[in-house]
């Protein structure tokens, strides 16, 4: 199975700063044919379920604010909030959909210093 | 609106079986892969088992294999996971998701889950 592991397990930033997640996997995660990454970063609340907030490593889902952007190929990965707001106070966990089981990291947990 | 909304979770001994379901609703349920996942309380977020449109290909992670079975009514617009020879570690809260994917000329590639329930919580004790 593909290993997702995330860094750091925590980290606290002050409103409108940047907040850097990063996701290493085991194997790449890079899809010959089209030439994407199947890695994926979603967002988790307290009490409510993940959402989706990027796909294919840099694709923003619809509606998700442009401060979050992800980058990366291969196996090394990057989701950055380039202003902390405090509704993005939340987990952040890496999922890779290249195959299956499609395995997620430990997650990351984003706090307001 | 566009929902999942899981039931049949319950306080079950080890050993025991549970048969979870998921309610679509706001889409055409034939049309989408289906997944399930589950998150012990405090902790990440862990894959369990999907199911293709038309059930002809399911999936599961290790731990559950011979275990649990996913199915699916399509004519219900309902998703299932049979839970059976349960065991402490299976304590969790289930969510079920939808996959989102796109079509080329190479084939149909999924990217992510959507839509997601608010899960129906799983306690073996």
């Amino acid at each position: 199975d593909f290993v997702m592991t995330q860094s750091p397990d925590s980290l606290a930033v002050s409103l409108g700063a940047r907040a850097t997640i990063n996701c290493k996997s085991s194997q790449s995660v890079l899809y010959s044919s089209n030439n994407k990454n199947y890695l994926t970063w979603y967002q988790q609340k307290p009490g409510q379920p993940p959402k989706l907030l990027i796909y294919w490593a840099s694709t923003r889902e619809s509606g998700v604010p442009d401060r979050f952007s992800g980058s990366g190929s291969g196996t090394d990965f990057t989701l950055t909030i380039s202003s902390l707001q405090a509704e993005d106070v939340a987990v952040y966990y890496c999922q890779q959909y290249y195959t299956t089981p499609k395995t997620f990291g430990q997650g990351t947990k984003v706090e307001i210093k | 609106e566009v929902q999942l909304v899981e039931s049949g979770g319950g306080l079950v001994q080890p050993g025991g079986s549970l048969r979870l379901s998921c309610a679509a609703s706001g889409f055409t349920f034939s049309s989408y892969w289906l997944t399930w996942v589950r998150q012990a309380a405090g902790k990440g977020l862990e894959w369990v088992a999907n199911i293709k449109q038309d059930g002809s290909e399911k999936y599961y992670v290790d731990s559950v294999k011979g275990r649990f079975t996913i199915s699916r009514d399509n004519a219900k617009n309902s998703l299932y996971l049979q839970m059976n020879s349960l065991r402490v570690e299976d304590t969790a809260l289930y969510y079920c998701a939808r996959d989102v994917g796109y079509s080329d000329s190479s084939g149909f590639h999924r990217y992510g889950m959507d839509v997601w329930g608010q899960g129906t919580t799983v306690t073996v004790s």
